[in-house]
């Protein structure tokens, strides 16, 4: 069974904390995605890696950071938490290659106070 | 600017009557789109793909079509059921690596 697996499904931060949210799959997938999705906003882009150390900016990079070293983990960094952070958080992979279904986690809700 | 428009917030039916969702896009060139559905709380499951140059694609109570020349895409679920309620979001691939871009989503509630 294919798996797309984040590390918390809850989590609190205080406003300054670098919070660090990690997303593992064990599909071999390529691609890899961080999207946050607020009422209204749908799902929107944050940063997506296409292979290991290869990232591109989504729509809304600002504030967020992230890191690939393996081809299998996806880490999401916020530099320095703050209230309008507080969202859904939700990864998602996919092939790099072909019509490319993407699987996601679970997600990961996170509120900074 | 690129942009993904579903086209309402949310859609209210009756139990049995056939739900359509529509799909726009601007300044894309897809040769394939997305739907999945998503129930609160849980991440997106894909449900059917769609290519440039197929016109419809059914699945079981599925129904997609695409019109690359309107640049849109309806989703059809026909004999709605309650358990159909959920948000369902269309997507396209962008860029040399298919990047994925998501539309905001429409909420579907059946009633009995």
């Amino acid at each position: 069974d294919v798996k797309v697996t984040q590390s918390s499904r809850y989590l609190v931060k205080r406003t300054g904390e670098k919070v660090f949210l990690e997303c593992v799959q064990d599909m071999d997938h390529e691609n890899m995605f961080w999207y946050r999705q607020d009422p209204g906003l749908g799902l929107r882009l944050i940063y997506f890696s296409y292979d290991v150390k290869m990232k591109e900016k989504g729509d809304i990079p600002e504030g967020y950071s992230v890191s690939r070293e393996k081809k299998e983990r996806f880490s999401l960094i916020l530099e320095s938490a703050s209230t309008n952070q507080t969202s859904m958080y939700l990864c998602a992979s996919s092939l790099g290659t072909g019509t490319n279904e993407a699987f996601f986690g679970q997600g990961t809700r996170l509120t900074v106070v | 600017s690129q942009k993904i428009e579903q086209n309402s917030e949310a859609l209210n039916i009756q139990e049995g009557k056939t739900a359509t969702l529509t799909c726009n896009y601007t300044n894309y060139s897809p040769a394939y789109l997305q739907w999945y559905r998503q129930d609160p709380g849980r991440g997106p499951v894909f449900l059917l793909l769609i290519r440039e140059n197929e016109k419809e694609k059914r699945k079981e109570r599925l129904k997609v079509t695409f019109d690359t020349t309107l640049k849109q895409s309806l989703f059809h679920i026909t004999a709605s059921q309650p358990a159909d309620s959920a948000t369902y979001l269309c997507a396209l691939a962008s860029g040399g690596y298919n990047k994925l871009i998501f539309g905001a989503g429409t909420r579907l509630a059946v009633h009995p």
